[in-house]
């Protein structure tokens, strides 16, 4: 099983809101990733968690914050977005954020913010 | 540093042509080289991976080969189908990059007409 489960798949809110994004995944893996993909461009990396430890925020800012419970599950926490944060959230897993791993990705909230 | 270039799209063929899609890359030492697909409205999906030189990858009739000595990891398909429509990635993982990046190109687009 090579499954990451994102939820919600849409989500709309308004620039006051606070809402959740949720990812996991059952394979064991110990590195887990929060990505920000925009239409027609790459997905950006955004956060890195490595044995429920974050290793890596890539200088976003702290309207985001991720969070992660245990070793499956991983959370982004939204807070006062502006409308230029609408786009597609990717959640990916692998082994254990070495390099060279495939990373396991999510099918994605698509996020809008009015 | 590294980077990943990919041919510009979009790409249009008809049913049954062959596809090419090139990659090269800039790195240091041997980098793993990764094929994602995004379907329409999905997260991305492995297709293929090669981690050291003259490697092949090959996965759902797509291949690519690891060529160290041009830099290059150019996708291809003998037939395609119209399930093939959708955005391909190219990206790199390198050792000394910020841990488990993956390092993308900016996409290519194809569309397969019947």
């Amino acid at each position: 099983d090579t499954e990451v489960t994102q939820t919600p798949k849409h989500l709309v809110m308004g620039m006051t809101n606070k809402k959740s994004l949720k990812c996991e995944q059952h394979m064991g893996h110990r590195a887990m990733y929060w990505y920000k993909q925009k239409a027609k461009k790459p997905p950006e990396l955004m956060f890195v968690y490595s044995y429920e430890k974050l290793s890596i925020n890539e200088s976003v800012p702290s309207r985001f914050s991720p969070e992660c419970p245990n070793s499956s599950l991983l959370n982004l926490h939204l807070h006062a977005l502006q409308p230029e944060d609408s786009a597609l959230y990717l959640c990916a897993s692998s082994q254990r954020g070495l390099f060279g791993e495939t990373q396991y990705f999510g099918p994605g909230t698509r996020l809008l913010v009015l | 540093g590294n980077s990943v270039t990919q041919m510009e799209g979009p790409v249009t063929l008809s049913e049954e042509a062959f596809l090419t899609i090139n990659c090269t890359y800039t790195a240091t030492g041997y980098p793993s080289l990764f094929w994602y697909v995004q379907y329409p409205g999905e997260g991305l999906q492995l297709l293929l991976k090669a981690t050291k030189a003259d490697d092949k990858g090959s996965n759902k009739g797509f291949e690519a080969t690891y060529r160290k000595e041009t830099t290059s990891f150019h996708l291809e398909k003998g037939s395609v189908q119209v399930s093939d429509s959708a955005v391909y990635f190219c990206a790199l993982s390198n050792y000394g990059g910020s841990q488990g990046n993956l390092i993308f190109g900016k996409g290519t687009k194809l569309s397969v007409k019947p």
